[in-house]
């Protein structure tokens, strides 16, 4: 069975970091565009960033640039986002996407829940 | 960045009627050199993650049902549900990915 599983959320001061996983089983990454989307609650989807397969391209939101890394291990089969200075308006589900390319295509993991609040 | 403008932001729909949900992109998404829009269409219900119906503005996905349609080219895009079902109450996304950042319109809440 195809799937992603995001770890690693949780209740975190402002300021401070967390790091989000995403495990992918019944198929390898390796070939696939890595996304990251996030959804504040009761909001729209808001696109994070992205890596491509060797991880030699990636691509962020603005508002998340100098403050967020995404990377991934393709041995390990997972995908990281390091997530530092942490504010209020980061307090989202951040959902895991493998796809293709830029059309986000493919699989979606259920999502890790992410709280910024003192 | 290219603004993604859904309108409009909810229906109210009963079954079996026509639902239209436009969408504008700020610069146009309709790539010349191989004639293709980037713009996708995301259906999310609650709970879930969001599922694609639309790629490249009206090719549809497969299992997606046939009254669910996507039309437009360049900067205007409608996702057209032609006889509402109760399993088609969702928030509707429009999307592009032509350029980074990639992004979505602020949904469109359809009820019945």
């Amino acid at each position: 069975e195809v799937q992603l599983v995001e770890s690693g959320g949780g209740l975190v001061q402002p300021g401070g970091s967390l790091r989000l996983s995403c495990a992918a089983s019944g198929f390898t990454i390796s070939t696939y565009w890595m996304s990251w989307v996030r959804q504040a609650p009761g909001r729209g989807l808001e696109w994070v960033a992205n890596i491509n397969q060797d991880g030699s391209e990636k691509y962020y939101v603005e508002s998340v640039k100098g403050r967020f890394t995404i990377s991934r291990d393709n041995a390990k089969n997972s995908l990281n986002l390091q997530m530092n200075n942490l504010r209020a308006e980061d307090t989202a589900v951040f959902y895991c996407v493998a796809s293709g390319g830029f059309l986000l295509r493919g699989y979606w993991g259920q999502g890790a829940l992410v709280t910024v609040s003192s | 960045d290219i603004v993604m403008t859904q309108s409009p932001d909810s229906l109210a729909m009963s079954l079996g009627e026509r639902a239209t949900i436009n969408c504008k992109s700020s610069q146009s998404v309709l790539y010349n050199s191989n004639n293709k829009n980037y713009l996708a269409w995301f259906q999310q219900k609650p709970g879930q993650p969001p599922k694609l119906l639309i790629s490249w503005a009206s090719t549809r996905e497969s299992g997606v049902p046939d009254r669910i349609s996507g039309s437009g080219s360049g900067t205007d895009f409608t996702l057209t549900i032609s006889s509402l079902q109760a399993e088609d109450v969702a928030v509707y996304y429009c999307q592009q990915y032509y350029s980074a950042p990639l992004t979505f319109g602020g949904g469109t809440k359809v009820e019945i």
